[in-house]
């Protein structure tokens, strides 16, 4: 079974520039959460879908935006980029709804956005 | 606001010591804690606790939840090197309208020597 497949692996994009990364959850899983990772914040909850709804969303500005397509696919987007929005961006999945009944999550190897 | 708090932030031991990571939190309807060890890139999944006081055991890997006391502590004994990772600690709290968050550490830094 394939795992949590992020793309691209890396990313290099300029301040003020829009960034869209991708997220194919495990076959069958439905649930999909974004995270990011900084060295000095450690690991943030960004937003959770399900069957296409976003279920939550975590303290972040409103230029980090998401949306889950009928196949559970998953896109993040980040518009008007900003020096601090360069860290590890990790997608993950689970079957049902985030954590529910015991279901673990399973993360994706995430894209590394460097914005200068 | 949730809070997770994780120490050491770095540890390093050598091959065959045992080792204990601790894990504090502040969290408003909590509903589970979870252990993850990073290596490289993706996070894997260790333990959930969602009870106080019961032991959860893989291997030389255990951990105990303290609901009371707002804390989680992670044991490895006869350490390897194969060990060495970032260990993270993450707090799910039930969401009012619907579903949870989650609330990650810093995590800590484990290395290994041998």
């Amino acid at each position: 079974k394939a795992g949590v497949t992020q793309t691209p692996r890396y990313l290099i994009k300029t301040r003020g520039q829009q960034v869209t990364l991708s997220c194919s959850p495990i076959s069958g899983h439905r649930s999909v959460s974004w995270y990011q990772q900084t060295p000095g914040q450690g690991l943030q909850f960004l937003f959770e879908y399900f069957s296409e709804t976003q279920r939550n969303k975590g303290n972040f500005p409103g230029r980090f935006s998401g949306r889950q397509f009928s196949n559970s696919r998953s896109e993040m987007n980040v518009s008007t980029l900003e020096l601090g929005d360069s860290a590890l961006y990790l997608c993950a999945s689970s079957f049902s709804p985030l954590l529910e009944n015991n279901s673990p999550l399973h993360f994706g190897n995430g894209t590394r956005l460097t914005v200068t | 606001e949730d809070k997770v708090v994780q120490s050491p932030l770095s540890l390093v031991v050598h091959e065959g010591d045992t080792v204990t990571l601790n894990c504090s939190y502040e969290v408003t309807n909590f509903r589970s804690l979870l252990w993850y060890k990073q290596e490289k890139k993706a996070p894997t999944f260790l333990f959930m606790l969602t009870s106080s006081g019961i032991e959860k055991k893989s291997g030389r890997l255990s951990s105990i939840l303290d609901k009371k006391e707002l804390f989680s502590i992670l044991n490895i004994t006869a350490t390897q090197t194969g060990d060495s990772a970032i260990y993270l600690c993450a707090v799910e709290a039930r969401v009012e309208t619907s579903g949870s968050r989650l609330t990650f550490g810093e995590g800590t830094q484990l290395t290994v020597n041998p």
